[in-house]
Formats: structure tokens, sequence, C-alpha cells
């Protein structure tokens, strides 16, 4: 069975600067996706970031970046030029596509605070 | 074009009772997956639908059941509800499902507000 493992529960940092959350994995498949997704106090989860495990390029979309060590089992969000908004629960996750299935694995979350 | 609707948003219910929560997604999405989240045991999959059949299902007992409809909305069934069901409970859609699974096809997952479920 797969497994995300989140180590910070919590973590701040200071507006305009730049946090990376950590994540790590494990599974014995070879083929999956790797996901960030951010859940602000309005419940939404938001999809922040993807990376497909075949790709070795690391996935970027605006200020946010991942650091993707396949060996390492390790997928970490580099968050740059932190805004107030960023302020959410983030959630690491991990999907392999067996059977048709999308199911998501979750880890149990970071919550960052962006602070002024 | 509108997102995930989840209803009710909020519900309070009692221990033994039953629930039935709704879920409508994006217009044209024909996957469906509903998740249970606890700040004790964080986000957990529950099932998971496409075209009116359950393709996966996580572990829950029985009490917790879902289906899906023809227009795609799905609705999820807790029966005699216990105070550890208290929880939030999200659905997720997505285009196609894993039915064309591709590696190459990137696609996101949809999720909506959640229904806050409060079991006294």
């Amino acid at each position: 069975a797969q497994t995300v493992t989140q180590s910070q529960p919590e973590m701040s940092v200071q507006e305009a600067e730049t946090v990376t959350l950590s994540c790590t994995y494990d599974t014995s498949e070879s083929n999956y996706y790797l996901f960030w997704y951010k859940q602000p106090p309005s419940r939404q989860m938001i999809l922040v970031i993807r990376q497909e495990a075949y790709k070795q390029q690391n996935a970027t979309e605006n200020r946010f970046s991942v650091n993707f060590q396949k060996a390492a089992k390790s997928f970490s969000l580099k968050i740059s030029d932190s805004q107030l908004g960023d302020t959410a629960m983030y959630f690491c996750a991990f999907m392999c596509p067996q059977g048709g299935s999308e199911k998501l694995v979750f880890g149990k979350g970071t919550k960052l605070t962006v602070n002024p | 074009k509108a997102g995930v609707t989840q209803t009710p948003r909020y519900l309070i219910k009692t221990r033994g009772q039953q629930v039935t929560l709704s879920c409508s997604p994006i217009s044209g999405h024909r996957s469906v997956s509903w998740y249970q989240q606890t700040p004790g045991q964080g986000l957990q999959f529950l099932f998971e639908y496409f075209s009116e059949t359950q393709r996966n299902k996580g572990n829950f007992p029985g009490r917790f059941s879902g289906r899906q409809f023809s227009n795609s909305r799905s609705e999820m069934n807790v029966s005699t509800l216990e105070l550890g069901d208290s929880a939030l409970y999200l659905c997720a859609s997505s285009l196609l499902g894993g039915s064309r699974w591709n590696y190459s096809y990137s696609w996101p997952l949809h999720f909506g507000n959640g229904t806050r479920l409060t079991v006294t």
C-alpha cells in the first residue's frame, strides 16, 4: 500500500520570503502522479501543482515549484515570494492509476501561515 | 462553468440516524469520488464512481454506501451514524476518470467545498 508522509504539521513564513514544504512517499510502483493541493479556510481543495513520475524535469507553476527526487521518494514544494493568500493547509498526494482508478492517497497536511 | 456542488454544506444528525449527501460534478465530468476528512485520520478515500459503476472502494464499513446516477450526480449514504462519522465529506469530479488512462494525459480532480457533518 502506498503511504504519504508530511513531517511538518505547521510552518510559518514572512510575506515575500520563500518556504519549502516536505513530503515523502512509499510505493513499489514505477509510474504514478504526485500532487500538492491547497485547502484554504473555504475548505475547497485546490490543485497547486502536479508531477508525473516518468518526467525528470521538476514541475513549475508560477511561484510554485517542486523538487522531485524519485530515488529518494521525496516531493517537496517550494513557494517563492510568499503572499498572504498562500495561508492554507497544504496536502501532498499520490496517485497510481490501476484498473482505471483515480484514488488519491493524501498526507496529513502542513498548515502554512504567511505573516505580514 | 459551475464547479463541483455539494449539498448540504452543513448537517447535524443524531447517533443512529442515517444521512444522504449529494454531489453534482462539473458538467461533462463522468467520474466522481468521495473523501472523508477528519483531524485525526486526515483525508481518506471512500469510493469512486464512473458511468454509474463503482470503480474503487476504500476501507470503510458497509454503513457507508454510494451511487452515481445517469447524469453523473452522486450521492453517498451513511446509515446508523456514529460520533466518529463527524467529518468533512469532500466530493471530487474529473472529466474521463481512468477509462482512458494515458500517462501523457493531464487531468485535474476538481473538488467541491464539502459537507460538514456533525453527529451528536
